[in-house]
């Protein structure tokens, strides 16, 4: 069980386009879904928390403008990087909460912006 | 301000043998502590957590030890496999500015066990 999704595992895109990235949870509802980046060599960083039906709330340094999250429903979140630039290139992973203060992780989406 | 650190970038150790993976945090306000592990290219996959209720929670090769004065968590994996061979993240999360399972992630440990 626990089983979170992301689409697509990799994406590769010219500078100045937009970007949508899946993350669903297969066999739970997740009321809390998370967006992460990890740079090379290291840590997931937090980047925003999404609850279903209401906006997400983003970390501190964050553009909300720039990456756009969606959580439409109990199993689905999307987070769109729009007008992608080089900077942007990262991995980007969701995770999906099942419960108090686990969380589930989907494979991660490698963006490579050229 | 790095609020959960994984001082060892790497640790190496003999199959069969006792990996130990220690994590220290600085936020009193943690209250759930979590280890993942992570490949290269995935996502993180939990292992086990702690409440800090408890000082000790085992399940099957992995046990990990919180000790909250001194906020500090270790995780024991007895015996070590090479496939045990990865990224190991520690992770805290507690009532602290209104999200409760917010996680904070520490820099990683690179287990690698040797055959």
């Amino acid at each position: 069980g626990a089983v979170v999704s992301q689409h697509p595992s990799r994406v590769i895109c010219k500078s100045g386009t937009s970007v949508k990235i899946e993350c669903r949870s297969l066999d739970f509802q997740a009321t809390t879904m998370f967006w992460y980046r990890q740079f090379p060599k290291q840590s997931l960083m937090l980047m925003a928390t999404s609850n279903e039906g209401s906006k997400a709330t983003y970390e501190q340094g964050v553009e909300k403008d720039k990456f756009l999250i969606n959580h439409a429903s109990l199993t689905l979140s999307t987070l769109t990087v729009t007008s992608a630039h080089p900077e942007d290139s990262s991995f980007y992973i969701c995770s999906a909460s099942v419960s108090w203060g686990t969380q589930y992780f989907g494979p991660g989406t490698r963006l490579t912006v050229l | 301000d790095q609020q959960v650190k994984q001082n060892s970038p790497s640790l190496s150790v003999q199959e069969g043998r006792i990996s130990i993976l220690n994590c220290d945090y600085t936020n009193s306000m943690f209250d759930y502590f979590l280890w993942y592990k992570k490949y290269p290219a995935e996502g993180p996959t939990f292992l086990i957590s702690i409440s800090s209720i408890k000082d000790k929670n085992e399940d099957g090769r992995f046990t990990v030890f919180l000790n909250k004065s001194a906020k500090h968590l270790s995780l024991h994996i007895v015996p070590s496999q090479p496939g045990d061979s990865a990224v190991y993240f520690c992770a805290a999360s507690g009532d602290y500015g209104g999200a409760t399972n917010k996680l904070i992630f520490g820099t990683g440990t690179l287990l690698a066990v040797q055959p």
